[in-house]
């Protein structure tokens, strides 16, 4: 039983457009989320997170966005960039973080010059 | 503040063998979680360790194995290796709890012919 699910394996945008990466999740138990960057043979990069008690989360070029009552978030990326080309992954735990970290399969994004 | 350190960084081993994998932690750290990424299946947690004790297991065999020692690095063993071990082994740190932001090394990947 997956938990997060990333349902696009893959998405592909021009330099410049918009991004966006979606997650959803089952466990309503869930409250603290999380997105990570990862480059071929490397590990993945702590990217931004979210608490379930804010619905939005702003970082420079990253947002992330979470509707509890849709059990879903999604990630931002504007203007994207193709240092930007990478795969994303969302993340999820419980109990404020006292929980294990449940991953999502990961979002392959290709950023087109 | 140094990050998350892995080694070796790759290494090719033969069916029935066994093969131990390091993490040393950001200094501090005292969560070190291990997880496996295979293509298709993202980021399957192994176990975590706190304070040399393992607080969690994924769902692997038993020749999956590992250890934390008074300075919070780990090592991860696995026996008996199968070709469907081949893998990227990545290490996380995070301060106390497996939920919170966790830092990932570099990664280990290993080829098991």
């Amino acid at each position: 039983d997956q938990q997060v699910k990333q349902n696009s394996p893959s998405l592909s945008v021009q330099e410049g457009r918009i991004s966006i990466l979606n997650c959803d999740y089952t466990n309503s138990m869930f409250d603290y989320f999380l997105w990570y960057k990862k480059y071929p043979a490397e590990g993945p990069t702590f990217l931004i997170s979210i608490s379930s008690i804010k619905d939005k989360n702003e970082d420079g070029r990253f947002t992330v966005f979470l509707n509890k009552s849709a059990k879903h978030l999604s990630l931002h990326i504007v203007p994207s960039q193709p240092g930007d080309s990478a795969v994303y992954f969302c993340a999820a735990s419980a109990q404020g973080g006292s929980e294990k970290l449940v991953f999502g399969k990961g979002t392959k994004l290709t950023v087109n010059p | 503040k140094a990050g998350v350190t892995q080694t070796p960084r790759y290494l090719i081993k033969t069916r029935g063998q066994q093969v131990t994998l390091s993490c040393s932690p950001i200094s501090g750290h005292r969560s070190v979680s291990w997880y496996q990424q295979t293509p298709g299946q993202g980021l399957q947690f192994l176990f975590e360790y706190f304070s040399e004790t393992q607080r969690n297991k994924g769902n692997f065999p038993g020749r999956f194995s590992g250890r934390q020692f008074s300075n919070s690095r780990s090592e991860m063993n696995v026996s008996t290796l199968e070709l469907g071990d081949s893998a990227l082994y990545l290490c996380a740190s995070s301060l106390i709890s497996r939920g919170e932001t966790q830092y990932f090394g570099p990664g280990t990947r290993l080829l098991v012919l």
